[in-house]
């Protein structure tokens, strides 16, 4: 059974940098699923951030794109997220999660594991 | 990037049937899955693929899909299906890859 963990600050300053780690523990990382953050907002609903695959390809929300480096370290089964110049919209629960695909073509992906989630605050 | 669009609230009875839907572009091409979210916990899938459900999904829960429209079938519905569900599909518009959610539907067992 997979399981990823988040880790990182849980209290930013504004116009800093959010980093957190996701620990994926069960599982190696260099599997077919890419590796992927999530954020939810207090009281919204989620929003995908951006993916890695345990090659270093990765895709970023456009709306996000400027300001984040997703990266990976395959020795420690470990993927990175760092978001730049936050404010308090950045403020949000983030989560960690795999993101898997079924068969080529098949048109299938879904999100099989998830972290628990961590409250990053953007506060001063 | 494509969206995703549901309803914000739905209701049911105790024991009736109920169907969430989402729609968007990127639906055309892919699968949704869909995610339950208790509050304070993270989403759980309940539905991916054409009608799959992962290990442990009561199987009240199914999925269908016709068009650029997903649908999350719950029949006979109980009180612990109180929950936010999320629908989500891969988005390949733009010429990125992307990942796209629906804004989540509130549903009350009432």
């Amino acid at each position: 059974q997979v399981q990823l963990q988040e880790s990182g600050p849980g209290l930013v300053k504004p116009s800093g940098t959010l980093s957190l780690t996701c620990t994926v523990s069960g599982g190696s990382i260099s599997s077919s699923s890419w590796w992927s953050w999530v954020r939810q907002p207090p009281g919204k609903g989620l929003e995908w951030i951006g993916e890695i695959y345990h090659s270093g390809s990765t895709n970023y929300n456009p709306s996000l794109k400027s300001r984040l480096t997703i990266s990976v370290d395959k020795s420690k089964n470990q993927f990175s997220l760092k978001l730049s110049s936050v404010t308090a919209a950045d403020t949000a629960v983030y989560y960690c999660a795999s993101f898997a695909s079924g068969s080529f073509s098949s048109g299938t992906y879904y999100f099989d594991y998830w972290g628990q989630g961590t409250l990053v605050t953007v506060s001063s | 990037s494509s969206e995703l669009t549901q309803d914000p609230a739905v209701s049911v009875a105790l024991g009736q049937t109920v169907r969430i839907t989402c729609q968007g572009d990127s639906l055309r091409r892919y699968y949704a899955s869909w995610y339950q979210q208790k509050p304070g916990q993270a989403p759980v899938l309940v539905i991916y693929g054409k009608n799959n459900r992962p290990s442990g999904i009561p199987d009240r829960f199914s999925g269908s899909s016709s068009g650029n429209t997903a649908s999350l079938t719950i029949t006979g519905a109980q009180a612990e299906d109180e929950a936010d569900y999320y629908c989500n599909s891969r988005d390949s518009s733009d010429n990125h890859l992307d990942v796209v959610f629906g804004g989540g539907t509130k549903l009350s067992v009432l």
